[in-house]
């Protein structure tokens, strides 16, 4: 079946250090979206992206998704402590379900 | 702006008992898919409802069964409970026509099986 694979799975980080999370998918994704969990929170939707080569940028945070919509990244610019949380790509199958990725756990040390 | 939502917020269950989750979406949105997430895990679907039809059935077992309703809201019903099922259940609400669209989640139902 469709797999995200999302790394890495853990990241520390210091405040004001930049800090990226990768998203791949075994098949093309319809669009991919990014989620973000607080902890003890649900997942809040940050974004989706849908086109071919598509990047978004909301504030310190940019979001590509690959030409061959099988792959995805969040890059985040000096990270503050209210970043912390854990980070799902998800990409759109062919069911109109989300595949999310395991998640990447984010931490930021002031 | 009217959110997700989700009753009850937590529930503690003994083995073999059933319990009932249910999921009132946002307004006007007319599909809801339900997840299963794991203490460190990520959100596992379930299963997903169109317009009240059931329309993608992911990792959910036999002992569970959901609908949607007229009104649009959506209950999860599970039986047989096992310590297993111990996670917090999110439903989340689109209004992407059953397609793979932008997903709201609910704030979830933390369900305990002792």
């Amino acid at each position: 079946g469709q797999q995200v694979m999302q790394i890495p799975q853990y990241q520390h980080v210091q405040e004001g250090e930049d800090f990226t999370t990768y998203c791949n998918s075994s098949t093309t994704l319809s669009n991919i979206q990014w989620y973000k969990q607080r902890p003890g929170g649900h997942p809040v939707f940050l974004i989706q992206l849908v086109k071919s080569g598509e990047v978004k940028k909301q504030k310190r945070l940019t979001f590509q998704f690959g030409e061959a919509k099988k792959n995805s990244s969040l890059h985040i610019t000096a990270t503050q402590t209210t970043d912390v949380g854990t980070y799902f790509c998800a990409g759109g199958g062919s069911q109109g379900n989300l595949i999310f990725g395991k998640g990447t756990k984010l931490s930021v040390k002031p | 702006a009217a959110g997700v939502i989700q009753s009850p917020r937590h529930l503690i269950k003994e083995k073999r008992e059933t319990a009932t989750l249910k999921c009132y979406p946002i307004p006007r949105h007319d599909t809801v898919y339900w997840y299963q997430q794991g203490p460190g895990q990520d959100p596992q679907f379930l299963i997903s409802f169109y317009e009240k039809m059931q329309s993608d059935k992911g990792s959910i077992p036999d002992r569970f069964s959901a609908q949607q309703f007229s009104d649009y809201h959506s209950e999860l019903n599970m039986s047989s409970l096992e310590l297993g099922d111990s996670a917090l259940y999110f439903c989340a609400s689109s209004g992407g026509g059953g397609r793979a669209d932008t997903q709201y989640f609910g704030p979830g139902t933390r369900l305990t099986v002792l």
